[in-house]
C-alpha cells in the first residue's frame, strides 16, 4: 500500500512570503497528524484531524499557520505570513489504530 | 502528562558491537511507548512498539526493547551493530486513544557506527 505522501520535499522561501505544505495520508486512515522539528529542538505535535474536523490544535504556535482537510482526505498547512523561527522539518501522520504511520516531512528554510 | 527523556543525544559503537539506547518516560496512565528510525534524508519508520502485551518487544533489522514499569524505562538494544544502523533513534509515547494517540517524542539519539 502506499504511504504517507508529502509535498513539496523542500521549500526555501522569503520571511514574510507564504508556503503551503500538503499531506497524503494513507488511503481510509480517518486520523492525520502535523509534527514539525525545528533546528535542534524536539519533534512536536501541532494538530490531529479526524476526518475533516479539528480534533484537537493544541500544538499550533500562532494564527499564521492553517491548516485544513478537505473532505477528509489530504490536508494542507500554510504558514502566513512566514518567519525565520519556522524553519523546520513538518512531519505528517496518518492512522487508523494506534500506530502512527508518517511521511517523509517537508524542509521548509525560511531566509 | 506525559514525557520523554532520552538519555544520549549522541552514541558511538564499533560495527558488530551492542547498542544500547536509553529511554525513560513518564505518563499518567498505562503507556504506549514507540521507537521510531530516521535515517538520512528519510522519513520516520516505526522500530517497534509496546502496548501492554509482552514487555519484552522485537522489533525490526534485529532491534529489541524492554518495558520496565518500576523503572520507567523503555531501552533500545541490538545485540550487534551494522553500518546500516547509523541513524537518528526517537523513543515515543502515546497519550492513548482518549488523546487522539498524540505522540510525544523523545529528544532523540544519533547513531554513530564506526567500520
Amino acid at each position: 500500500e502506499a504511504g504517507v505522501t508529502q509535498f513539496p520535499s523542500h521549500s526555501v522561501i522569503e520571511k514574510g512570503q507564504t508556503v503551503t505544505l500538503r499531506c497524503d495520508p494513507i488511503s481510509g486512515h480517518d486520523n492525520l497528524y502535523w509534527y514539525r522539528r525545528v533546528m535542534g529542538k524536539e519533534i512536536k505535535f501541532l494538530l490531529h484531524f479526524v476526518k475533516e474536523s479539528k480534533q484537537d490544535e493544541s500544538g499550533m504556535p500562532n494564527n499564521r499557520f492553517l491548516a485544513e482537510r478537505t473532505g477528509g482526505t489530504y490536508s494542507t498547512l500554510k504558514v502566513q505570513p512566514a518567519e525565520l523561527e519556522d524553519s523546520g522539518v513538518y512531519f505528517c501522520a496518518s492512522s487508523q489504530d494506534f500506530v502512527v504511520v508518517f511521511g517523509p516531512g517537508t524542509r521548509l528554510t525560511v531566509t | 502528562a506525559q514525557s520523554v527523556t532520552q538519555l544520549d543525544s549522541h552514541v558511538s559503537v564499533s560495527e558488530g558491537t551492542p547498542v544500547l539506547l536509553r529511554c525513560n518516560y513518564s505518563s499518567s496512565y498505562s503507556p504506549s511507548l514507540f521507537w521510531y528510525v530516521q535515517h538520512p534524508n528519510k522519513g520516520l519508520q516505526l522500530l517497534l512498539k509496546y502496548t501492554s502485551a509482552a514487555t519484552l518487544v522485537k522489533g525490526i533489522n534485529g532491534f529489541e526493547a524492554e518495558f520496565k514499569k518500576s523503572e520507567t524505562s523503555f531501552h533500545l538494544t541490538k545485540p550487534s551493530a551494522h553500518m546500516s544502523d547509523a541513524a537518528e533513534y526517537f523513543c515515543v509515547v502515546s497519550g492513548g486513544r482518549a488523546a487522539g494517540n498524540k505522540l510525544t517524542f523523545g529528544g532523540g539519539t544519533r547513531v554513530l557506527v564506526k567500520p
